[in-house]
């Protein structure tokens, strides 16, 4: 099964933009995944799926500001305008044959 | 609007059960598979168990094979996980989150804290 790997911690300046990794295992790089927003002391919330061919699916309410590409087996989130609410920790989550599993995370920090 | 609601969290000795419930609205429950996802105290997500939308599939992850078992109740709209053998390392937040297929886990609840502590 896919193994998701995330860095453990990223920054940048208010206003600025940030690119955030996914990286699938090898031998799953086709796979989907799916981005999560956990602000701190809340729930995570569902951001949006990445496919592998690039293509990306928004959830209800999510800002333009957010955005999905892919290259290979790397999945990335990109975060445009950078706010303040933005700080949170970002998860990545995938799925194979009735098993599902999330990447370590990683706690971006707005300067 | 789609809301998921847990409750029955609490504080439980080692060995002792618990069971989760988690309440659904503004959906069709029936339609949709679900699943329990822990944390533990600073640490990330956890995936736990997914049923699916009729009920007749259910996975386990191997920390809680045999101990835990989601079910669930559709004329309820309702979501369940039957904690037993409960030990430490069970100690989270559990949440429950709707499994839209193709897409991940789109909709989350709040959240129920399990501590297992003597």
């Amino acid at each position: 099964q896919p193994v998701l790997t995330q860095s453990s911690s990223a920054s940048a300046s208010l206003g600025s933009s940030v690119k955030l990794t996914c990286t699938l295992s090898s031998g799953h790089s086709s796979y989907t995944i799916a981005w999560h927003q956990q602000q701190p002391g809340k729930a995570p919330r569902y951001l949006m799926k990445v496919e592998g061919n690039g293509s990306y699916n928004k959830g209800s309410g999510v800002p333009d500001r957010f955005s999905g590409s892919s290259s290979g087996a790397d999945r990335y989130l990109t975060i445009s305008n950078l706010q303040l609410e933005d700080e949170a920790i970002y998860f990545c989550e995938t799925w194979d044959n009735d098993i599902w599993m999330f990447g370590g995370g990683t706690k971006l920090t707005v300067l | 609007q789609e809301q998921l609601v847990e409750s029955g969290g609490g504080v439980v000795q080692p060995g002792r059960s618990l069971r989760l419930s988690c309440a659904a609205s503004g959906f069709t429950f029936m339609n949709y598979g679900m699943h329990w996802v822990r944390q533990a105290p600073g640490r990330g997500l956890e995936w736990v168990a997914v049923i699916s939308y009729d009920g007749s599939k259910k996975s386990h992850a191997d920390s809680v094979k045999g101990r835990f078992t989601i079910s669930r109740d559709d004329s309820k709209s309702t979501l369940f996980l039957q904690m037993n053998s409960l030990r430490a390392d069970d100690t989270a937040v559990y949440y429950c989150a709707r499994l839209r297929s193709g897409y991940g886990m789109d909709v989350w609840g709040q959240g129920t804290t399990v501590t297992v502590s003597s």
